[in-house]
């Protein structure tokens, strides 16, 4: 079955760094678009990323643009979310969510998230 | 941007009876509309999608209607597992993002 698993989440300060990683199997994930999105503590579900299958198209949500960057590894079966100038405000579980059959629509499996904290 | 709208932001319901959660887009979306539960602790799972079609292993008592900019999810016989909170969120935007609604907690009473 399909299986996501995110990891690199962790206690960052502010303007530091981190990247995390969504691990897939169960799927080919070389086919497949991928998409992230976060929830900060008590709160709803923010979109932020999608890159499709090949890496050749990348979206992201605006007020993110610039300073996360969405990437992959077709040969390790590994999705990428690069978070630099981290702010507190973008304390939250982080998911990794595979795409429709289309890619772009919806998520239709979803990874148990992995947490990052900005605080100094 | 699409606004998605839910309401009520809390239900409370007896186990085995009805729930009906609303989702109202700030413009036309047609029926790219998705819905997720996710229980405390854990990931979202996708209920359904196109506004009314059930997701794989989803059990019968969940249904999706709506179009345009008015949707519904009905539960009819809420079981303990049911007690949640479910988003929706729509797709119809280009260049892809998605945007949620703010989420309904379905309470037991």
């Amino acid at each position: 079955q399909v299986q996501l698993v995110e990891s690199g989440g962790g206690v960052v300060q502010p303007g530091g760094s981190l990247r995390l990683s969504c691990a897939a199997s169960g799927f080919i994930f070389s086919s497949q678009a991928m998409h992230w999105v976060r929830q900060a503590p008590g709160k709803g579900l923010e979109w932020l990323a999608l890159i499709s299958y090949d890496a050749s198209n990348k979206y992201y949500l605006q007020s993110v643009k610039g300073r996360f960057t969405v990437s992959r590894d077709n040969s390790r079966n590994t999705l990428y979310l690069q978070l630099d100038n981290l702010r507190p405000e973008d304390t939250a579980v982080y998911y990794c969510a595979q795409g429709d059959r289309n890619g772009y629509n919806y998520g239709v499996s979803w990874g148990q998230g992995t947490l990052v904290t900005v605080s100094s | 941007e699409i606004v998605m709208t839910q309401s009520p932001a809390t239900l409370s319901v007896s186990p085995g009876e009805r729930a009906t959660l609303s989702c109202r887009a700030s413009q036309n979306i047609r029926n790219n509309l998705a819905w997720y539960q996710q229980r405390p602790g854990q990931a979202p799972r996708l209920l359904i999608h196109g506004a009314s079609t059930m997701a794989t292993g989803i059990p019968a008592r969940f249904s999706g209607s709506g179009s345009g900019t008015e949707f519904t999810l009905t539960i009819s016989s809420l079981q303990s597992e049911d007690f949640a909170v479910y988003y929706c969120q729509q797709y119809e935007n280009w260049p892809p993002t998605w945007t949620f609604g703010q989420g309904t907690k379905v309470e037991i009473k």
